[in-house]
């Protein structure tokens, strides 16, 4: 069964610094892989997906994350984070297996950014 | 803008009471799903729907919990006999997805329930 790992529980970072977090997923067969975010008192919003071609994919508010298929890694960067980042990151997977139907998450990293 | 709705927002109960919460998709949206999430957790895949369709159900929790997509658009998810441990957001989210392959999932709001 697939499971996904992300590194830290909670981050904290002054605003301006850079950000990142690690993602690791089990299954070594093809995937699809996103990040969400869930914004305080917000429901679950997509951050950006991978499905195929450039491992650099970027989604909103200047996110970006790499795809490094030989590390099973799907890290979410941020050059230079704002107070209004403040939110919980999950990140998730879907596989060939489950036909790219269901997702499995990770934990989630809640990032408190103070300003 | 027309997102995933849910209905309920909250529900307390008390043990042993049934519950069914509502969820309406996106319109055109085939796939539906239903997932879990208790603190500290993400969410956990319960089930889904692809237009009235139950292709999967195995990670149901228990013969407790039920499903139903009755004409391919809202859901319906009820919990019967509810327990304490029943306690979590429950989330819905949809999907348009025209055959294996990509599947980008919306999320709604979520349903907070609460068993006393």
């Amino acid at each position: 069964a697939q499971s996904v790992s992300q590194h830290n529980h909670h981050v904290i970072l002054s605003e301006a610094a850079s950000l990142e977090l690690g993602c690791n997923y089990s299954y070594g067969g093809t995937v699809n892989l996103f990040w969400y975010v869930q914004y305080p008192g917000q429901h679950l919003q997509l951050l950006l997906k991978y499905f195929s071609g450039d491992p650099l994919v970027k989604g909103i508010k200047g996110f970006e994350a790499e795809f490094i298929k030989s590390k099973f890694s799907f890290n979410l960067r941020k050059p230079s984070v704002q107070w209004s980042d403040t939110a919980e990151y999950f990140c998730a997977v879907n596989d060939e297996n489950s036909g790219y139907s269901t997702l499995t998450f990770g934990k989630g990293t809640m990032l408190l950014v103070s300003p | 803008d027309t997102g995933v709705s849910q209905d309920p927002r909250h529900k307390i109960t008390k043990r042993g009471q049934n519950v069914t919460f509502r969820c309406d998709p996106i319109s055109e949206h085939n796939r539906l799903y239903w997932y879990r999430q208790t603190l500290g957790q993400g969410p956990e895949f319960l089930t889904y729907f692809q237009n009235e369709a139950q292709l999967e159900k195995s990670r149901l929790l228990s013969d407790r919990f039920s499903a139903e997509r009755p004409k391919g658009s809202f859901s319906t998810l009820e919990i019967q006999r509810t327990e304490q441990g029943d306690s979590a957001m429950y989330l819905c989210a949809s999907s348009f997805s025209p055959g294996q392959g990509i599947n980008e999932q919306y999320f709604g709001p979520g349903t907070r329930l609460t068993v006393t």
